[in-house]
């Protein structure tokens, strides 16, 4: 049974610093994906990572996937206020069905 | 694109009533997922349909909860009777079966509260 793990689960830091958020799963996949929620708000998709080495960026994110490793990483570069929410990755689980770790809440103070 | 649609957008009943929630897909998209989400639980899976046809319904929590979708343009999902523990926000999602990509689109939710 496929298993997705992020770590932190809770993140609280300071406008300007840099930080990374990780999600471990635990068996094989061919894709990966991270959404961003805000409160009170659905599911928006960030990226789509399919292949060993993938890296995309927009704007102060930037998500990596190491599919040996089973690891992808979120990395969040001079935070701002604005990037506040909590995060989740997904992982394929065969066909159409998506896996989701457990998010990531993100808060950014000033 | 109106993107997911979901009816109602919020929904308030009491212990033992019937409730029935709406989703539209993304016109095109073969694939719909029902999610809800709780604070204890995270994001679960309940139930998965590809071209109409239910593929996945582990995830449903018991026979209290039910799922129908008639055509590509509308699926439902119905509790009967509702408790207090099935308060959450339900989501709705599509997918197309464009592999490798498989993006899931999310609607705005239903928030459902059982008094």
């Amino acid at each position: 049974e496929l298993k997705v793990e992020q770590n932190p689960l809770f993140l609280s830091m300071q406008e300007g610093k840099n930080y990374t958020i990780y999600c471990n799963y635990s068996t094989t996949s061919d894709r990966l994906y991270w959404y961003r929620q805000d409160p009170g708000k659905s599911l928006e998709s960030l990226f789509v990572l399919l292949s060993n080495g993938a890296v995309k960026q927009e704007g102060r994110l930037m998500a990596s996937l190491d599919t040996k490793a089973r690891l992808s990483t979120l990395h969040i570069t001079a935070a701002v206020h604005d990037l506040s929410a909590t995060y989740f990755c997904a992982v394929g689980g065969g066909a159409q069905k998506l896996v989701f770790g457990q998010g990531t809440r993100l808060t950014i103070n000033p | 694109d109106a993107g997911v649609i979901q009816s109602p957008r919020h929904e308030v009943t009491e212990m033992g009533q019937e409730v029935t929630l709406r989703c539209k897909p993304i016109s095109g998209h073969n694939s719909l997922f029902w999610y809800r989400q709780t604070m204890m639980r995270g994001l679960e899976l309940l139930i998965y349909f590809n071209n109409n046809v239910p593929i996945d319904d582990s995830g449903m929590p018991e026979d209290r909860f039910s799922a129908k979708m008639p055509n590509a343009s509308f699926s439902t999902l119905k509790i009967q009777p509702s408790e207090p523990r099935d308060s959450a926000v339900y989501f709705c999602a599509s997918s197309p079966d464009t592999l490798p990509y498989n993006e899931q689109f999310f609607g705005p939710g239903t928030r459902l509260t059982v008094l």
